[in-house]
């Protein structure tokens, strides 16, 4: 299995101020195609998880412009420009090169 | 849009069979190239996939569970199914269906829209 590696695993920002956090894969998440399989996910407290990103840097439909994902091969990053209130939880990387589809530790965002 | 409902027993004996269904609404589970996952999150720990099935049928299940999955697609009743057998209390966690809608051109299924999740679970 793939395995994926956040960092950090807790998050505490001020509002305002941006955020960053990283995800590393243990192989190539670029496909031949030229995509990067790779999806960021949010779980806001008791709620499910919800689509941010994926393909490594397409914001889904209605995800605020703040939110941009970067990266490519085996390093990605998903930055919070202005961090607001809304955005805490647990944020969770994705690979989707191969099944079985694994997730990062999760990064939990607090506001401090 | 489409909306997702998991559904099924909250509590399951030692060594007996799993089984929830996921029912879609606001669409036909056949209505576009979709993947129908499964996926569970045991308390205070993180996501983990158990598998998935194709609306033309075909399923994929992650391997540490693969000999005791089961996922299925019922047209007939809009819904997608999970049997996991031999459970023990280690199967216990909020178990969510998803659906992946593949995005154009780049064979990719992003998991656009999850149900609440319901939490099962294993005890006697």
């Amino acid at each position: 299995d793939i395995v994926m590696t956040q960092s950090p695993l807790y998050l505490p920002v001020t509002p305002g101020e941006p955020a960053s956090i990283s995800c590393r894969s243990s192989q190539s998440l670029l496909r031949r195609n030229g995509y990067n399989f790779l999806d960021w996910y949010l779980q806001k407290p008791g709620q499910s998880p919800q689509l941010l990103m994926y393909l490594g840097s397409n914001r889904a439909s209605g995800v605020p412009d703040r939110f941009s994902g970067s990266g490519s091969g085996t390093d990605f990053t998903l930055k919070i420009s202005r961090v607001e209130a809304e955005d805490v939880g647990v944020y969770y990387c994705m690979q989707g090169l191969q099944t079985p589809y694994t997730f990062g530790q999760g990064t939990k965002l607090e506001i401090k | 849009q489409g909306q997702l409902q998991e559904s099924g027993p909250g509590l399951v004996r030692p060594s007996q069979t799993l089984s929830l269904s996921c029912t879609v609404s606001g669409g036909s589970i056949t209505g576009g190239n979709y993947y129908w996952s499964w996926l569970r999150q045991p308390a205070e720990k993180g996501l983990e996939w158990i598998g998935r099935v194709h609306t033309s049928g075909s399923t994929k299940y992650n391997p540490s569970l693969k000999s005791r999955v089961t996922i299925s697609i019922d047209t007939s009743t809009n819904q997608f199914s999970l049997n996991l057998n031999s459970v023990t209390a280690a199967d216990t966690a909020v178990y969510y269906c998803a659906r992946g809608t593949l995005v154009y051109n780049s064979d990719w299924f992003p998991l656009d829209y999850w149900g609440q999740g319901i939490l099962v679970t294993v005890s006697s």
